[in-house]
């Protein structure tokens, strides 16, 4: 069993949209902040953003170049995580993982240590 | 260009020790101690190594150690082996613009 799994990535061209998905199992989703991450082909992760849980507010947090046109959502009953992606620009060409932060019950790192990743799915954009 | 300042390579041979260095700024490595480190092997996705400058995740080997002075902090591997070949990558939480940065990454070659 995998325990994060993202989906939704492809070619679009600059201007379009993308939403992302990533299916997790294997640990209580409805408690771990969950964070996307990218990676331009070639070049180091980037932070994308983040979504807290629900009993944390389910607050939002996101790097200044994805702000106002990248969106991060949950549907804790289906142990969902998405990225709603707009406005998609050249330089939004990455493979994008979810990942999930550390926490062994006592000790937690929800959104500075990023456990648990998916495979990555990769977007593409291009005229 | 990255918030956090890594070398771009290292090199070291089998049962040496290397240390990659990552260097920010008071805003970030030298203001918090939420510092983490990961590796990354071609094609994969990146493992968590370190966290909290220092401690390790359950499963990680003692070989990987992590260390924090003012702004720069340090991952040290020691005996070296073939597998250890990847990039390293360190973050930092962060008070400028992001949560988190990420360093550039440093690909490490086992000679």
């Amino acid at each position: 069993e995998v325990p994060l799994a993202e989906s939704g990535g492809g070619l679009v061209k600059p201007g379009g949209s993308l939403r992302l998905s990533c299916a997790a199992s294997g640990f209580t989703f409805a408690d771990a902040w969950m964070t996307w991450v990218r990676q331009a082909p070639g070049k180091g992760l980037e932070w994308v953003g983040h979504i807290t849980s629900k009993t944390s507010g389910e607050t939002t947090y996101y790097a200044a170049p994805v702000k106002g046109r990248f969106t991060i959502s949950r549907d804790d009953s289906k142990n969902m995580l998405f990225l709603q992606m707009n406005s998609l620009k050249i330089e939004d060409t990455a493979l994008y993982y979810c990942a999930k932060g550390y926490c062994n019950g006592l000790d937690c790192h929800w959104d500075d240590a990023f456990h648990v990743w998916g495979q990555g799915t990769m977007v593409t954009v291009s005229s | 260009q990255s918030a956090l300042t890594q070398p771009a390579s290292v090199s070291g041979s089998p049962g040496q020790s290397i240390t990659i260095s990552c260097t920010g700024t008071s805003s970030d490595v030298g203001a918090y101690k939420f510092v983490s480190w990961y590796q990354q092997r071609p094609g994969e996705a990146p493992k968590l190594l370190i966290f909290e400058v220092g401690l390790r995740p359950p499963g990680v080997s003692n070989r990987f150690s992590g260390s924090k002075s003012g702004n720069t902090a340090s991952l040290t591997i020691s005996g070296l082996q073939a597998e250890d070949e990847g990039d390293y990558y360190c973050s930092s939480y962060t008070t400028v613009n992001t949560l988190v940065v990420f360093g550039g990454g440093t690909k490490l070659t086992v000679l």
